[in-house]
């Protein structure tokens, strides 16, 4: 079967680094989305890699590696506002999107 | 403004009654999509559609059905044959020529059967 895990929830101090890390199993591969989602809200699109390596993005990087199986989402410089839930998502053989469960993160002061 | 709108936010529904969800984008998306979430899992896929009057079912299509008449609105009718239907739903658009993977979400649509 087809497998995303994730954390569950990870707590971080204001203005640190935190790293929500992401393995998955699937039936082939076509790219690895990160997705934010505050509570009760949609989630909205972070990043997309399907190469390996580091792509940066602001204060947010995400980093593939394809022979691993493993990602991870780097957030750095957190502010209280980055308090959401982190969803690893992966785009199937068949182009479809294989969900993770997500990543609460909770940010104190 | 372009986005997708979904409607109603809250929903309460009796059991043994149909209940349908609207989803409405002004994106011009050809692809549209129906997202079931519940605590403690990832999205599953009920239904979507590549193109007006054609969709696929997804991995959890039973006791829900879907119309594409218009590109613009792609409904979302919960069936009195869906057995645990109290979730959070969510649709979503991708517009042409992407990796598919980057969807546009509409704020979502709480239902809860008493």
């Amino acid at each position: 079967g087809q497998n995303i895990d994730q954390p569950t929830e990870m707590t971080a101090t204001e203005g640190a680094i935190v790293q929500i890390n992401c393995t998955y199993q699937t039936s082939g591969f076509n790219g690895l989305f990160w997705y934010q989602q505050h509570a009760g809200e949609a989630p909205t699109f972070l990043s997309y890699n399907v190469l390996d390596g580091l792509e940066e993005k602001g204060r947010f990087s995400s980093f593939l590696s394809r022979s691993k199986g493993y990602s991870y989402l780097l957030l750095k410089e957190l502010q209280m506002k980055d308090s959401a839930s982190y969803l690893c998502a992966v785009l199937d053989s068949n182009y479809q999107l294989i969900w993770g469960a997500g990543t609460k993160l909770i940010i104190k002061p | 403004d372009g986005g997708i709108t979904q409607s109603p936010k809250y929903l309460f529904r009796k059991e043994g009654q149909n209940v349908t969800l609207s989803c409405e984008q002004n994106l011009n998306h050809d692809a549209m999509y129906w997202y079931r979430q519940d605590p403690g899992q990832g999205l599953r896929l009920i239904y979507y559609s590549q193109i007006v009057n054609d969709f696929q079912k997804g991995d959890i299509a039973e006791g829900y059905s879907v119309s594409r008449e218009k590109k613009e609105s792609f409904p979302l009718t919960v069936t009195s044959a869906q057995k645990n239907p109290t979730a959070f739903y969510l649709c979503a658009s991708a517009p042409p020529g992407t990796h598919t993977g980057e969807l546009f979400f509409g704020e979502g649509s709480r239902l809860t059967v008493l």
